[in-house]
């Protein structure tokens, strides 16, 4: 079945430290690509989403690259800062197309930034 | 507008006893979807309605789980009876069918359950 691989956490950087999440899938067809995050206390957010290869998805300062060849996601930010510290979770959907499916999800990835 | 609303935040029960979560999802969302989350097995997709109706159930876990939707503004959770090993954060998202890209799903801040 599908699956998501991320890299374990925590992770924990300086505030303005460069940030990268890994994140690799396994799916059969073209599934689509997201990262959630969770703050503290909180339910799971939408950060950036992909549809199809080579789409890159961005918000707040994240991005995220398609890669199939590679069947990758990383999550990237040139500059962290104290309030983006939370659990990261990467995810896809078995379908590229419009509708709702359900969401595999890894297993998340704790940032902790530190002033 | 309000987000999906999840009732209560946190329940403390002993084993045996039943136990139902509440949802309300954002109005005028056509899916809804229930997960669970562990430090084990992270989080996991139990059951999703669209349009009031289960399509796919294949994640409840056993026979104690049940999970309704009867109108479109209102889901239940039930375990019965509760178990320890069903401790966990149960949350509760929905999403509005797009025509175009698949949809965002909206969720709301759990249920924390522990059961003794």
């Amino acid at each position: 079945g599908d699956s998501v691989t991320q890299m374990e956490g925590p992770v924990t950087l300086s505030e303005e430290a460069f940030l990268t999440i890994n994140c690799t899938y396994t799916a059969t067809g073209y599934p689509s690509l997201f990262w959630y995050v969770q703050y503290p206390g909180e339910g799971l957010q939408l950060l950036l989403k992909a549809t199809k290869a080579d789409d890159k998805g961005s918000n707040k300062g994240f991005e995220a690259t398609y890669r199939k060849e590679t069947t990758s996601f990383h999550l990237e930010k040139g500059s962290v800062q104290v309030s983006d510290s939370a659990v990261y979770f990467c995810a896809l959907t078995p379908y590229s197309g419009a509708g709702s499916y359900q969401l595999t999800f890894g297993k998340g990835t704790k940032l902790s930034v530190i002033p | 507008d309000a987000g999906v609303i999840q009732s209560p935040r946190h329940e403390v029960t002993e084993m045996g006893q039943e136990v139902t979560l509440r949802c309300k999802p954002i109005s005028g969302h056509d899916y809804l979807f229930w997960y669970r989350q562990t430090m084990m097995r992270g989080l996991e997709l139990l059951i999703y309605f669209n349009n009031n109706v289960p399509i796919d159930d294949s994640g409840m876990p056993e026979d104690r789980f049940s999970a309704k939707m009867p109108n479109a503004s209102f889901s239940t959770l039930k375990i019965q009876p509760s178990e320890p090993r069903d401790s966990a954060v149960y949350f509760c998202a929905s999403s509005l069918s797009d025509q175009r890209t698949p949809d965002t799903q909206y969720f709301g801040p759990g249920t924390r359950l522990t059961v003794l």
